[in-house]
């Protein structure tokens, strides 16, 4: 079935540096993919999203491009601040089901 | 942007009790809501689809009986959680799908409701 893999592990970082989360996924149609961050005690807020091969989402600062050739959706901010400390959340949508597959999520801890 | 709300934020229950939680889509019509459950440090593993109308899909290993679900009307879904245990205990999390949204089919979150069973 789809599936999304998120890199392991939290990442921690200083302020303005870049940020790179990797995501990769596997699917048999040509699903919508998306990014996802929560911030503490709170639900999932949609960051950005693209819904096909050579789409670019940006939001905020951050960016990902749907790579179809690499099934791949990594995202990028090129100079973090302390207010991006959250779990992001890689994911896919097929468009049959409707339904969200998840990666795992990444903690991103960025120090002053 | 879409706005989706849940009620209550934070409830804390006996064991034995049940508990409603409610999910709103405060500007928008949503045909198919979503609910999920979210351990501590994990991601979201996807409950059920709530369909307006009709009886909701379960994933597989969900208890529909335990779990109950209810899309009465095209901006509300309800799940109650019957006889709760502790090991009930967790973060709810619900989505509604916005038809209206564009292409992507985008899925917007409530903030989550934190249920705890003593």
């Amino acid at each position: 079935g789809d599936s999304v893999t998120q890199m392991e592990g939290p990442v921690t970082l200083s302020e303005e540096a870049f940020l790179t989360i990797n995501c990769t996924y596997t699917a048999t149609g040509y699903p919508s993919l998306f990014w996802y961050v929560q911030y503490p005690g709170e639900g999932l807020q949609l960051l950005l999203k693209a819904t096909k091969a050579d789409d670019k989402g940006s939001n905020k600062g951050f960016e990902a491009t749907y790579r179809k050739e690499t099934t791949s959706f990594h995202l990028e901010k090129g100079s973090v601040q302390v207010s991006d400390s959250a779990v992001y959340f890689c994911a896919l949508s097929d468009h049959g089901n409707n339904r969200l597959a998840f990666g795992k999520g990444n903690q991103v801890v960025v120090i002053p | 942007g879409a706005v989706v709300s849940q009620h209550p934020s934070r409830v804390i229950c006996k064991s034995g009790t049940s508990v409603k939680i409610e999910c709103r889509s405060l500007d928008f019509q949503a045909t198919t809501m979503f609910w999920y459950r979210q351990f501590p440090k994990k991601s979201l593993m996807l409950m059920a689809t709530s369909n307006e109308g009709s009886k909701a899909t379960y994933e597989q290993g969900v208890e529909k009986d335990k779990f109950l679900i209810n899309h009465a009307s095209l901006t509300l879904s309800t799940l109650t959680v019957t006889s709760a245990h502790p090991e009930d205990s967790s973060f709810y999390i619900c989505s509604a799908r916005d038809p209206a949204g564009g292409p992507g089919d985008t899925q917007y979150f409530g903030p989550g409701t934190r249920l705890t069973v003593l």
